[in-house]
């Protein structure tokens, strides 16, 4: 176990429909970032967080959009999916500062 | 932009010999970091190795070595007695860090690494 939870491991769901994946970040982590695994465009950066706010924004569609919690948790939320969102997404937490990125273990999102 | 480019999209090596797996980026900041992670068939994201831009000595962690020639942008992974559980993909990462606390990891795109029995 990493310490970065990701829930939840699988999705199936049509397009058109709206999905909200979690993460819940690495004890002590502020930083919060998403990424995307597809085939076509590899592992993206989409977007970080920082204690709450956003810091970074990646090739995130505006279809998309994330919010970081107080208690650090975070949020993406996927809408109008189409089939090219199916990928694999994953959270990645880290300490202010720091360069010890951990990866959760992904979401797997698949638009049918 | 920074852009991490990896050539070998797929290599085949014999069980307990050595590994190179190529990695050269592309960056105008003085200051970065370079990751290698690696994916197994399973999907999660392990992290092996890390060097910083500032670092004199080349990074170790157990078997993986990053051989890091800062003049020429390249940052090769070098894994020693390779082993069947290497099988796997294998990800070049450099991380940027603006003034104001923004970062993130580009990736490459991955070499398929096989280990032969």
């Amino acid at each position: 176990d990493s310490g970065v939870t990701q829930t939840p491991k699988h999705l199936i769901t049509a397009t058109g429909q709206r999905v909200t994946l979690r993460c819940s970040p690495r004890s002590g982590d502020l930083s919060v970032y998403w990424y995307q695994q597809s085939l076509d465009q590899g592992l993206q950066f989409l977007i970080q967080y920082y204690n709450g706010e956003e810091r970074a924004k990646g090739n995130i569609l505006e279809r998309f959009s994330a919010q970081q919690f107080p208690d650090l948790h975070s949020e993406l939320n996927l809408s109008s999916l189409e089939l090219g969102d199916s990928a694999l997404y994953f959270c990645a937490s880290s300490p202010w500062d720091s360069y010890g990125y951990t990866f959760g273990s992904g979401t797997r999102l698949t638009v049918v | 932009a920074q852009k991490i480019t990896q050539t070998q999209p797929g290599m085949f090596v014999q069980e307990k010999e050595a590994v190179t797996l190529d990695c050269t980026y592309d960056t105008s900041d003085p200051s970065y970091g370079l990751f290698w992670y690696k994916q197994p068939s399973s999907g999660e994201m392990i992290f092996l190795i890390y060097q910083g831009s500032y670092d004199q000595q080349n990074a170790t962690e157990g078997r993986y070595s990053l051989n890091f020639q800062k003049a020429r942008k390249s940052a090769n992974l070098v894994i020693s007695a390779s082993q069947l559980g290497d099988s796997a993909m294998y990800f070049c990462a450099m991380r940027e860090v603006s003034n104001f606390g923004n970062e993130k990891l580009t990736f490459g795109t991955g070499t398929r690494l096989t280990i032969i029995p």
